[in-house]
């Protein structure tokens, strides 16, 4: 029982296109993240979302965009990719006021 | 701005050979601060949450200790299934839930 799960695991593009990624967690917590993680493993939060409403929205560039459709879902839609958009995306899901986060095994994005 | 900063960037031990990793933290009021493990392709692992100066906490060959102004992730007599990268990360009081990490320190143990 993957208690984060995320798909794909591996996602290769093209320049320009979109491309979803996908978040799943069972473990019952009401807040959900999305993590990139660049090339030297620095982890930098993007979103956040508590009961499917949005709390955390870092400086990302608008052509990322996520979404929740209930609290055990978080979904990441990337609009016009980009090489720089390359990296590692985790998603991770918590319990507000207890502590600590329960990661997923990342999707790696490649733009080509 | 919260900041935090590990110590080094990479360990080498050989097998047995004890030692610890820095992690010293800038926030305006910590509410916690977190160890996780990473293994190569996967995510983070959660090892320890630490809440106020003096705290310490262990599992197995680690030992986690926090200050006012840093924490050590002291390992001893490491195997080489402990090679992996730590990283350390804090949560801010009065904030967000976000986790603001460090950018790691690649532990190496050799046999």
């Amino acid at each position: 029982d993957t208690a984060v799960s995320q798909t794909p695991k591996y996602l290769v593009t093209q320049m320009g296109n979109d491309k979803s990624i996908k978040c799943e967690q069972n473990l019952g917590h009401d807040t959900m993240y999305w993590y990139k993680q660049d090339s030297k493993k620095f982890l930098k939060i993007m979103f956040s979302y508590n009961n499917k409403e949005l709390i955390i929205n870092e400086t990302v560039p608008n052509r990322f965009s996520p979404k929740s459709p209930d609290k055990a879902h978080l979904n990441l839609h990337i609009n016009s990719l980009e090489l720089g958009d390359s990296a590692v995306y985790f998603c991770a899901s918590s319990q507000v006021r207890a502590y600590g986060y329960t990661f997923g095994s990342g999707t790696r994005l490649t733009v080509v | 701005e919260d900041q935090v900063t590990q110590s080094p960037e990479a360990l080498r031990l050989q097998e047995g050979e004890s030692s610890s990793l820095n992690c010293s933290y800038t926030v305006s009021g910590l509410r916690g601060l977190f160890w996780y493990r990473q293994d190569p392709g996967k995510g983070p692992e959660f090892l320890f949450t630490l809440y106020s100066a003096g705290e310490e906490k262990e599992k197995e060959r680690l030992k986690a200790t926090l200050t006012k102004k840093e924490s050590f992730l002291h390992i001893t007599a490491p195997k080489p299934e402990d090679s992996a990268t730590y990283l350390c990360a804090v949560q801010v009081r009065g904030g967000s839930e976000k986790l603001v990490f460090g950018k790691g320190t690649k532990l190496t143990v050799n046999p």
